[in-house]
């Protein structure tokens, strides 16, 4: 089983201030998912990546395959970007027709004061 | 536009009284998966669908059950809610198994047993 872990757990921060999070996991895996999950509860998946960089509005991800470790930053911080910010990946193994249940980090409590 | 639809949002039900949670999506993604939430915890996979073919993961107890009736409505029947079974429940699509596919999750359906 692969070990997940963020940090920080929890990231208070002025609004404009830049934002970053960090994912490392012990087995190679094939993708990692970074999910965003606000107070209401409902999740939304910010990026899925193997390698190298995304970018999408704001949001960073990367990922250095080789080390293990995965980061998610947000630049130009904004209150509404307070959420918990989730990790996740695969298990490496393959098991035919298996829905390879994610490993979840424990997750990181953002909160960006106006 | 909304992908994942979960109705309802809230649902209050009374313990030992059956209770049906729906799911809807229009990305005719071939797997729908069902998770359960508890306060502060990661999400725990409780079963999945690829197509028609069914999933149970080992531990989901014998009192979840789950319906797919076609690509693009799925249904989890607790048959017998007890207290501890009082979370968010998530559905979420992807279009492949294996994790290597981006997730859609739906806003989720927070229960209440009482």
């Amino acid at each position: 089983k692969n070990e997940v872990e963020q940090s920080p757990q929890n990231l208070t921060a002025q609004e404009g201030e830049f934002i970053t999070i960090n994912c490392s996991y012990s087995v190679g895996i094939s993708a990692l998912h970074w999910l965003q999950q606000h107070p209401g509860g409902g999740i939304v998946s910010l990026f899925m990546l193997s390698s190298g960089k995304k970018k999408h509005g704001r949001l960073i991800a990367t990922i250095n395959i080789q080390e293990k470790h995965s980061s998610l930053h947000i630049t130009a911080s904004h209150p509404r970007d307070s959420a918990v910010y989730i990790c996740a990946v695969p298990p490496k193994a393959l098991s035919s027709g298996s829905a390879r249940q994610l490993t979840f980090g424990s997750g990181t409590q953002l909160t960006v004061l106006p | 536009d909304a992908m994942v639809i979960q109705n309802p949002r809230y649902q209050v039900t009374q313990f030992g009284k059956p209770v049906t949670l729906s799911c809807s999506q229009t990305l005719n993604h071939n797997v729908m998966y069902w998770y359960q939430q508890k306060s502060s915890q990661a999400p725990k996979l409780l079963f999945h669908y690829y197509d028609k073919d069914f999933n149970n993961e080992a531990d989901t107890p014998d009192n979840f059950q789950s319906r797919r009736p076609n690509t693009s409505f799925c249904f989890l029947d607790i048959r017998s809610p007890g207290l501890g079974d009082a979370a968010m429940y998530l559905c979420a699509t992807s279009r492949e198994l294996q994790g290597i596919s981006p997730l859609h999750f739906g806003n989720g359906t927070r229960l209440t047993v009482t």
